[in-house]
């Protein structure tokens, strides 16, 4: 069974510009969640999408927004970059039930200039 | 104030040994509680998760506890491997889903 694939893996772009992550989770899974990770804050949670619906949100800015297609495949878009913004985005999967083990990707390492 | 905190931030131990690492929260109302295994570069790995029934949970060598008075969890690793080498972070679920991740305990095992 295929795991949670993430593209692209590395990403270098500039302040201002607008970036668009992809996450294919697990066959099956209805659930993905998308993360950010810096160094400094460690992991967070932007936001998760169930059956194409944001079913919950972290706290993070507008710019931040996502969608989910009816393959459950997800897309996390940032616009307007920062150099904050430099971190690694992990998404995870599950079947979308509570307590239940989530599957992370690899992640996408983006680097803000 | 929901909140994860894990301690300590870095260890060092020799192969073969055992070490525990602490996480105690304040997430409210609490759901569940789990941990995760991330090597470097690569995306977290479940180890365990535990309801709020439940004192303890094995993993071949990884054993979390849960004290849901006291709001504290610890991971217990026996007999180290390099291969555990890896930062292991706690999450803790509030009801509905709602994660909160302390920041990791960065574990070295040396040869």
């Amino acid at each position: 069974k295929a795991g949670v694939t993430q593209t692209p893996r590395y990403l270098i772009k500039t302040r201002g510009q607008q970036v668009t992550l992809s996450c294919s989770p697990i066959s099956g899974h209805r659930s993905v969640s998308w993360y950010q990770q810096t160094p400094g804050q460690g992991l967070q949670f932007l936001f998760e999408y169930f059956s194409e619906t944001q079913r919950n949100k972290g706290n993070f800015p507008g710019r931040f927004s996502g969608r989910q297609f009816s393959n459950s495949r997800s897309e996390m878009n940032v616009s307007t970059l920062e150099l904050g913004d430099s971190a690694l985005y992990l998404c995870a999967s599950s079947w979308g039930q509570e307590g239940e083990t989530q599957y992370f990707g690899p992640g996408t390492r983006l680097l803000v200039l | 104030k929901n909140q994860v905190e894990q301690s300590p931030q870095s260890l060092i131990i020799l192969e073969g040994k055992n070490c525990t690492l602490q996480c105690n929260y304040t997430v409210s109302p609490f759901s569940n509680l789990r941990w995760y295994k991330q090597d470097t570069g690569r995306g977290p790995v479940s180890l365990t998760i535990m309801t709020f029934s439940e004192n303890t949970k094995s993993n071949r060598r990884y054993t979390a506890t849960l004290d849901a008075d006291t709001k504290q969890s610890s991971l217990h690793i026996t007999a180290s491997q390099l291969s555990d080498s890896a930062s292991y972070i706690c999450v803790v679920s509030r009801t509905g889903n709602q994660f909160y991740f302390g920041t990791g305990t960065s574990l070295t095992v040396i040869p």
